[in-house]
């Protein structure tokens, strides 16, 4: 069954302070895995798209990085702002479907000051 | 531009009643998209519309239906609301169809949030 997993489910850290998010996948065909921001009230943004060859792509702060052998990816975030409060979402696009998005449930982090 | 807008807000329905959840972008995608979102959980497909006049079913389709006559629109319509579709309802387009290993960006609208009481 595809599964996309991601842990924690949620995560304090102190402004300034990094930190890594993780992301397992179950999906095969693998075709894609993207990393989305949700901030409270809104609908996910698009932070970093990595395709199977691929094994880092940063974005400013964040940096992911994609493990196609042991399907896990891992989302950096370096020296944190209080405007990076939000949840976090791995999605896995399956390859050969007419339609299929993997979704995990996110992780939700809040910087305190 | 305004890129996609949803409305309403938010609203609350009772067992039985219907409405229309709209959905509108100003980018001239083709491709447009459909979600519910429940707490603790992923993101769930309802429907999608590779363009005017073709939709198809997602996931989870059950309890709704869409129509999109013209580019921009993309309704949602929900026949005999539920307490089981109280949830957050995202409507997404995108430039690219997100098929077959599709890397194009989608854009997700603001978000309508329904409580079925």
């Amino acid at each position: 069954k595809n599964q996309v997993e991601q842990s924690p489910q949620s995560l304090i850290i102190l402004e300034g302070k990094n930190c890594t998010l993780q992301c397992n996948y179950t999906v095969s065909p693998f075709s894609n895995l993207r990393w989305y921001k949700q901030d409270t009230g809104r609908g996910p943004v698009s932070l970093t798209i990595m395709t199977f060859s691929e094994n880092t792509k940063s974005n400013g702060r964040y940096t992911a990085t994609l493990d196609a052998d042991t399907k896990q990816s891992s989302l950096h975030i370096t020296a944190s702002q209080l405007s990076d409060s939000a949840s976090y979402i791995c999605v896995v696009y399956v390859m050969d479907s007419n339609y299929q998005l993997i979704w995990g449930a996110g992780t939700k982090l809040i910087i305190k000051p | 531009n305004a890129g996609v807008t949803q409305t309403p807000k938010f609203r609350i329905l009772k067992i039985g009643q219907s409405m229309t959840l709209q959905c509108a972008q100003d980018m001239n995608h083709n491709y447009m998209y459909w979600y519910r979102q429940d707490p603790g959980m992923g993101l769930k497909l309802i429907y999608y519309s590779v363009g005017a006049g073709i939709t198809d079913k997602g996931e989870v389709p059950n309890g709704y239906n869409v129509s999109r006559s013209t580019t921009e629109d993309f309704p949602l319509r929900l026949e005999l609301a539920a307490p089981s579709q109280t949830s957050v309802y995202f409507c997404a387009s995108s430039y690219l169809q997100l098929t077959s290993g599709g890397t194009d960006t989608q854009y997700f609208g603001p978000g309508t949030r329904l409580t079925v009481l």
